[in-house]
């Protein structure tokens, strides 16, 4: 079975450019979050969707926004790019939404560089 | 607010060795509390969690952790290093039963000499 699918793996922006970043769940999941991984620091949880709603949000600004299809997949875009969000970012996704009940599997990434 | 704090951002073992990631969280509430790992280049894989069955919890690739509730600890640990365990492992607490979001650590890399 196939696992947290991301596209793109790679990718380099410049700033004030915009980004749209892209996960497929595990079939039959319908939880997803994302979390940014500066180098060198844990992963930061950015939202979490389940039911094609937000259930949470992390501490980030309004420049970041997502959402959740039909299908269960969902998308992270990010606004006016600072150098800042250069990151790996994660998807994760579960078949139960709280994160205690329902073991996450982590996709392995989109690379974001900001030049 | 959870949070947890990771003592020693690198440890180095031989193989054969214990292995020791030393992990302490804070919490007001009773925690829920994970271990994860990353290799390179790849997301991150469950080990073990905690969710107030039992304190000795084990998880996959012979590693254990133990809920200290009098100390705010959860370490995690290996009796016998193999090389393979080289890559980054994460503490992280959860926010409640019904949260949504896991707080990790900063990490530890674990580096493992032949």
């Amino acid at each position: 079975d196939a696992g947290v699918t991301q596209s793109p793996t790679h990718l380099i922006k410049t700033r004030g450019q915009h980004v749209t970043l892209r996960c497929s769940p595990i079939s039959g999941h319908k939880s997803v979050s994302w979390y940014q991984q500066v180098l060198g620091q844990g992963p930061q949880f950015i939202f979490q969707y389940y039911e094609k709603e937000e259930r949470g949000r992390g501490n980030f600004p309004d420049r970041f926004s997502a959402r959740q299809f039909p299908n269960y997949s969902s998308e992270l875009n990010v606004n006016a790019l600072l150098l800042g969000d250069s990151a790996l970012y994660l998807c994760a996704s579960s078949f139960a939404r709280g994160a205690n009940t329902g073991e996450l599997f982590f996709g392995e990434g989109s690379r974001l560089t900001v030049l | 607010a959870q949070s947890v704090t990771q003592l020693g951002s690198h440890v180095s073992v031989s193989e054969g060795a214990l292995v020791l990631l030393r992990c302490n969280y804070s919490s007001s509430v009773p925690p829920y509390l994970f271990w994860y790992v990353q290799y390179p280049n790849q997301g991150l894989q469950l080990l073990l969690k905690y969710t107030s069955a039992a304190t000795l919890v084990k998880g996959i690739n012979g590693f254990e952790a133990e809920f200290k509730k009098s100390e705010t600890s959860f370490h995690l640990t290996k009796p016998s290093a193999h090389m393979s365990d080289a890559a980054e492992y994460f503490c992280a607490v959860s926010e409640g039963s019904s949260a949504s979001k896991i707080i990790f650590g900063s990490g530890t890399r674990l580096s493992i000499r032949p």
